[in-house]
């Protein structure tokens, strides 16, 4: 059974820091790994996607990366600002009857202050 | 493309009560699916469908639950005889094979 955990659950940084957020996973036979951002009490909204075969994404000032055989992706955010403030989810991709079955972990707590 | 959308919104009902959730996905994506997300937690994987279809239920899915996708379009979730226990945000997701997957807003439901 794939489990996926978040580390640190919550960091605070100021304005203008580079910071980079952790997801490990269990079971290295993913098949893409997924970061999300979600704002309290709202829907999923995707940042990226890497597929087993990648190594990294980028997105902007997103960078992502997927070591699959250390069972790790890291999520690089550049330059950040008070409205990346969110909790930040990393999902495993599992392929399941021609589907995608996503595994999260619990997210980390992302807070930029001016 | 409008998105993934969900309705209602909310949901407030009472223990034993049966409610159903309704999940609209972007037009050309097959591929639908139902997560489960209570406070602090990730979400967590319900139910899948491609077209109309439901080829995996997680065993999170009791025998009070059903989800249907009539026609291959949206989906509908049923909740029979709720419990305090089913309160939670119910999120739809859908995709193009199995590429990105993209959340509606999610439908939060309390169960007094």
């Amino acid at each position: 059974k794939q489990e996926v955990t978040q580390i640190p659950a919550a960091l605070s940084v100021p304005e203008g820091e580079n910071l980079v957020l952790n997801c490990s996973f269990t079971d290295s036979a993913i098949y893409n790994l997924q970061w999300f951002r979600q704002d309290p009490g709202k829907g999923l909204t995707s940042l990226l996607l890497i597929q087993s075969s990648q190594r990294e994404q980028t997105s902007g000032r997103l960078n992502a990366s997927l070591d699959k055989s250390s069972g790790r992706s890291t999520l690089y955010i550049a330059a950040s600002q008070p409205g990346d403030s969110a909790t930040y989810l990393c999902a495993a991709g599992g392929l399941t009857g021609g589907g995608n079955k996503l595994t999260f972990g619990t997210g980390t707590q992302l807070k930029v202050e001016l | 493309d409008t998105g993934v959308s969900q309705n209602p919104r909310h949901k407030i009902t009472k223990r034993g009560q049966n409610v159903t959730f309704r999940c609209d996905p972007i037009s050309e994506h097959n591929r639908l699916y139902w997560y489960r997300q209570t406070l602090g937690q990730g979400p967590e994987f319900l139910t899948y469908f491609q077209n109309e279809a439901q080829l995996e239920k997680s065993r999170l899915l009791s025998d009070r639950f059903s989800a249907e996708r009539p026609k291959g379009s949206f989906s509908t979730l049923e909740i029979q005889r709720t419990e305090q226990g089913d309160s939670a945000m119910y999120l739809c997701a859908s995709s193009l094979r199995t590429d990105t997957q993209y959340f509606g807003p999610g439908t939060r439901l309390t169960v007094l």
